[in-house]
């Protein structure tokens, strides 16, 4: 099956700081989402990016699926963006319609 | 905006109870999805369900579990005799058609003691 790599798979920044983490895979996908997981434990979705540029405020994520890499940009990073970074693909080979998560980057923001 | 609720948020339970999850996917969606994440893991998929089938597990989910649509908005995960290890905290998603983007609910901590 395909595998998910993140890097850094830890990180702190001071406040104000940018950052980028990034998010490799094995093989071509369907679908790549990016989410962050609260300190509460809930997954907050960020981008559904299966290709291309998309920026959401401080946040902005490129996914070039020919190279099997997608990248998530903070800027001016905040402490309320302290958590658990995932990516996660769906594989395009399989018929198959799971989610397949990557172990993440935990983000600390200090102020 | 529509979005997947899940209840209980945290349950608690004793080893070999057994506990139902439930969620509500958002409401023209059709397919739905439970996965799981032990604590400092990552998080894994248990299964997928469309018209009232399973259409794909995970060794996760084995015949302790079994998932439920019982009526035309609750989605349920059973687990019939829990076990410490089935400590987690458990998602479920739902998507309008596949191979677009899931939408995950807020997650149901399970504790079992």
């Amino acid at each position: 099956g395909i595998q998910v790599e993140q890097s850094p798979p830890d990180l702190i920044l001071q406040e104000g700081a940018n950052s980028t983490l990034r998010c490799n895979f094995s093989d071509s996908v369907n679908n790549l989402q990016w989410f962050h997981q609260n300190p509460w434990g809930q997954l907050i979705n960020l981008f559904y990016i299966p290709s291309g540029t998309k920026q959401n405020g401080r946040l902005s994520a490129t996914t070039v699926a020919t190279e099997r890499y997608s990248l998530l940009y903070i800027s001016s990073s905040q402490t309320t963006d302290s958590g658990v970074y995932f990516c996660a693909v769906e594989e395009s080979k399989t018929s198959y319609d799971k989610v397949i998560f990557g172990p993440g980057t935990s983000l600390s923001v200090i102020p | 905006e529509p979005e997947v609720t899940q209840t209980p948020s945290h349950q608690v339970t004793q080893m070999g109870q057994e506990v139902i999850l439930r969620c509500v996917p958002i409401s023209n969606h059709l397919y739905f999805y439970w996965y799981r994440q032990i604590l400092g893991q990552k998080v894994e998929f248990l299964v997928s369900f469309y018209n009232n089938e399973i259409s794909e597990k995970s060794e996760i989910f084995d015949d302790q579990f079994s998932v439920e649509r019982p009526d035309g908005s609750n989605f349920t995960l059973k687990i019939r005799s829990t076990k410490l290890e089935d400590s987690a905290m458990y998602f479920c998603a739902s998507n309008r058609q596949t191979y677009n983007e899931q939408f995950f609910g807020p997650g149901t901590r399970l504790t079992v003691l």
